[in-house]
Formats: C-alpha cells, structure tokens, sequence
C-alpha cells in the first residue's frame, strides 16, 4: 500500500522568503506525485503534478517540486511567498497507470509572517 | 471551478438522523471518490467508484454507503449521524486513466 508522510504539520516564514515544503512517500510500485493547496474554505486545488520525465515540476503561483526516487521524496519549494499563499498544503501519491484512489499526507499549513 | 459539483454546500442535522450528500463529476470523468476531512484526522479517503462499480475502500464506516448512478453522478449516505460525523466531506473526480483528481468545493456537514 501507498503512504504520504508530510513531515512539518507547520511552517512559518516571513513574506518574500524561499520555503520548502517536505514530503516523503512509501510505494512498493511506481507512482504517480501530487500537491494540492486549499485556501481557507475552499476544496483542494491541484498545484503541480509528477507523472513521469523530468524530475524537476513546475507548478501554478512559482511552486516548482522534485522528485527524487532514491530518497523517495517529492517536496515542494518556492524561491519567494507572498501573503497570498496562506494555506494548507497536502501531498498526495497514486499509484501509475491505474485508476486509482490518491492519498493523501496530513497536510503542512504555511503560515506567511509579513 | 473544478468542474465537480457539490451539494448542498452546508448541511446542519441532529444525531441519529440520515443525509445524503451528492456530487457530479467533470464531463468525461468516470472516477468519483469520496474524502472526508476533519481537523483531528485530516483528510481521509472513505471510498471510490468507477463507471458505477465501487474500485476501492478506505477508512468509510459502516453506517456510511454510496453509489454512482448510471449518469456518473454519486451520492453518499451517511446514517444515525453522530457528533464525530461533523465534518468537510469532497467529492473529486478523475478521468479514465487516472492521474489527478478534481475536487469539489465540499459540504460541510455539522451534526448537533
């Protein structure tokens, strides 16, 4: 079976400053990586997705991630927050070529300080 | 807008009662999941249907069913509702080969 485990359930850092969210996953299959954000009273939102190819993923608002297979890992950076980014933050994995359920981690809420 | 559509959005019941929530997919998605997230448990996957078939289980309880219908839309039942049910329930919805999932805005489901 597949897990998520998001290693930071908070993460405070002042406005305009370089944050990385971590991420580790246990597959015994390949897989497909996802995060989603969710602003305050809204459903999930897909940020950025890892299906396969280049290991390095761009995603929407500067979000970029990697994928690392060694280290199992898949964590997510931005080199600059803005107040607006104010959210929770989950990673989420599935497994490849098959229809199937995504899990989720427990989510890491970044807290932006101006 | 994601394409998922939930209703109702809020739903407020007393303990022992019944309530069905509904979803309709993305056009073309034939995937329908059902997740529930509460602040002590996060967000939990309680179950999958595919082309109306039911693809997987998770944490659901016994008290808790659903079903997709031939349009594709679901509903999820959840009976003799207790305090521990409140909580925000999605929907989300994935095309044929899987990949991402759509998610819904969510009903939030406060049982008194």
């Amino acid at each position: 079976a597949q897990s998520v485990t998001q290693l930071d359930s908070q993460v405070p850092v002042f406005e305009e400053a370089p944050v990385e969210l971590r991420c580790n996953y246990s597959s015994s299959v390949s897989v497909y990586l996802f995060w989603y954000v969710q602003y305050p009273n809204q459903g999930l939102q897909l940020l950025l997705k890892y299906l396969s190819g280049s290991t390095l993923v761009k995603g929407i608002n500067g979000f970029e991630a990697e994928f690392n297979k060694s280290q199992t890992s898949f964590h997510l950076r931005k080199p600059s927050v803005h107040i607006s980014d104010t959210a929770e933050y989950f990673c989420a994995v599935a497994r490849m070529n098959r229809d199937d359920k995504i899990i989720f981690g427990k989510g890491t809420r970044l807290h932006i300080l101006p | 807008d994601s394409g998922v559509t939930q209703t109702p959005k809020h739903l407020i019941t007393a303990t022992g009662q019944r309530v069905t929530l509904r979803c309709s997919p993305r056009s073309g998605d034939l995937s329908v999941y059902w997740y529930q997230q509460s602040l002590d448990q996060g967000l939990q996957f309680l179950i999958q249907y595919y082309n109306g078939e039911e693809r997987a289980k998770g944490n659901i309880l016994e008290r808790f069913s659903a079903q997709q219908f031939p349009d594709l839309h679901s509903e999820l039942n959840l009976s003799s509702l207790e305090l521990g049910d409140s909580a925000l329930y999605f929907c989300a919805s994935s095309g044929p080969l899987g990949g991402e999932a759509f998610f819904g805005q969510g009903t939030r489901l406060t049982v008194v």
